[in-house]
């Protein structure tokens, strides 16, 4: 099962435009990390927040962690084309098992 | 380039027979998961394997089981192929907790298609 479920489903923006992801999760957390995943190939490590942390920045991704409402959102900036995947937040009980939510697809167009 | 590597990157087989994924992570860490990724959806917990002994486990019968060997390489067995374990099999590496970042780093992947 999974822990959590990203929102949208799917997104479609213009490049330049700011995309932000959803993420909602079900139990208690010791971090929240985001990955990315190329269409049917192996996820790439994004941003890692940890429990005790509420907002991160990593180059043009800004990550918000709210642990009492039990919720992420992942923010892009200045949108490119080759920021086109799907974006998966995932839990962790402890440091590496991992439950990842169901996925936003973002598409952005040229 | 995450230094983790997955063979075979297809394969098929026919409901009732058997399979064997193979994963070589990255050097120096001493931890493998494996997890199932439904086309559309996101990646199911499998099992952990920690020093080639399991450490932890998801949702899944024992007809998949796992094997950790003291090269960084590891293996995804699957008995009694069903249609519905047609999926993408990703192995992902890292150092155990409260060594590593905890960030995996992930293979591309094993697609199987069971017919």
């Amino acid at each position: 099962s999974q822990q959590g479920e990203e929102d949208p489903q799917a997104l479609s923006i213009q490049e330049g435009e700011n995309a932000t992801m959803n993420c909602s999760y079900k139990t208690s957390i010791n971090n929240l990390q985001w990955y990315r995943q190329n269409s049917g190939r192996g996820l790439v490590h994004l941003i890692l927040i940890r429990s005790n942390e509420r907002e991160k920045h990593s180059g043009r991704l800004r990550v918000t962690l709210d642990t009492s409402k039990k919720s992420s959102s992942l923010l892009i900036t200045a949108s490119r084309a080759a920021d086109t995947a799907s974006y998966f937040c995932a839990t962790a009980l402890n440091t590496d098992k991992l439950i990842f939510g169901t996925g936003t697809r973002l598409q952005v167009f040229p | 380039e995450t230094g983790v590597t997955q063979s075979p990157t297809h394969l098929i087989k026919t409901r009732g027979q058997q399979v064997t994924l193979r994963c070589s992570s990255q050097s120096g860490h001493n931890t493998v998961s494996w997890y199932q990724q439904a086309l559309g959806q996101g990646p199911q917990f499998i099992f952990q394997y920690y020093r080639e002994e399991e450490n932890g486990r998801g949702n899944f019968p024992p007809r998949f089981s796992g094997l950790q060997f003291p090269n960084y390489s590891s293996e995804l067995n699957v008995n009694a192929l069903e249609l519905d374990d047609s999926a993408l099999y990703l192995c992902a590496s890292s150092l155990a907790s409260g060594l590593g970042t905890g960030e995996l780093f992930f293979g591309e992947g094993s697609r199987l298609t069971v017919l």
